[in-house]
């Protein structure tokens, strides 16, 4: 089966600081990638799929990347309501694994 | 817009069987989609579990593919799961959601559930 791996765990960040979080995939998965964000207490939430498009509703800051094995998310301008955990997974066939999840603080 | 609610016991013993349900409203169980299973353990990351088609068709996560089963019940218009053989390592709060293409776009609320004597 596929593993997912993001990097970091978590980070901390000021705001409007630019933050990159990096998901590989240990086999290619052409870009069948989503982003999800889990706000502290609350329900996971489809931020980008197809690796780089925005679900609606998405601030422009959030932008994703890549294909194949290796994925970015990057929020260009940290905001203090972006504190939450994000996790990728991969979408192209079961078991549709998630990545670990990165923490992300607001320094 | 579809709204699903999970429901189940909090609390289960260890070696026991955990059963839950994860009731659909405002849309059909029977449309073209999956329907998924994802837990999560207090303070750790998301684990998919695995999805049920309205046919019965399943397909589970291999760590847990020899101890999970899902069900559809399109009279009821709801799905569940039947997690067997339990520890503490199970406790966590388990999400049912209903995936469009492949995504999870609409989830439950999440039902915390605890293994312990």
């Amino acid at each position: 089966d596929i593993q997912m791996t993001q990097s970091p765990s978590s980070l901390s960040a000021s705001v409007r600081d630019r933050v990159t979080i990096t998901c590989r995939a240990s086999q290619g998965i052409y870009n069948y990638l989503a982003w999800y964000q889990q706000k502290p207490g609350k329900v996971p939430k489809l931020l980008i799929y197809a690796a780089s498009t925005l679900q609606s509703g998405v601030p422009s800051r959030f932008s994703g990347s890549g294909s194949g094995t290796d994925f970015t998310l990057t929020i260009s301008s940290l905001q203090p309501e972006d504190v939450a955990t994000y996790y990728c997974q991969k979408y192209n066939s079961a078991p549709r694994t998630f990545g670990q999840g990165t923490k992300v603080e607001i320094k | 817009q579809v709204q699903l609610q999970e429901s189940g016991p909090g609390l289960v013993k260890p070696s026991g069987t955990l059963s839950l349900t994860c009731a659909v409203s405002g849309d059909s169980i029977s449309n073209i989609t999956w329907w998924t299973w994802v837990r999560q353990p207090p303070g750790k990351g998301l684990e998919w579990i695995g999805e049920i088609y309205h046919s019965g068709s399943t397909n589970y996560n291999p760590s847990l593919e020899s101890r999970v089963t899902f069900s559809v019940d399109k009279s009821k218009n709801q799905f569940s799961l039947k997690l067997t053989s339990l520890t503490a390592a199970d406790t966590a709060v388990y999400y049912c959601a209903q995936q469009y293409s492949s995504l999870l776009i609409s989830w439950g609320q999440g039902k915390l559930v605890t293994v312990s004597s």
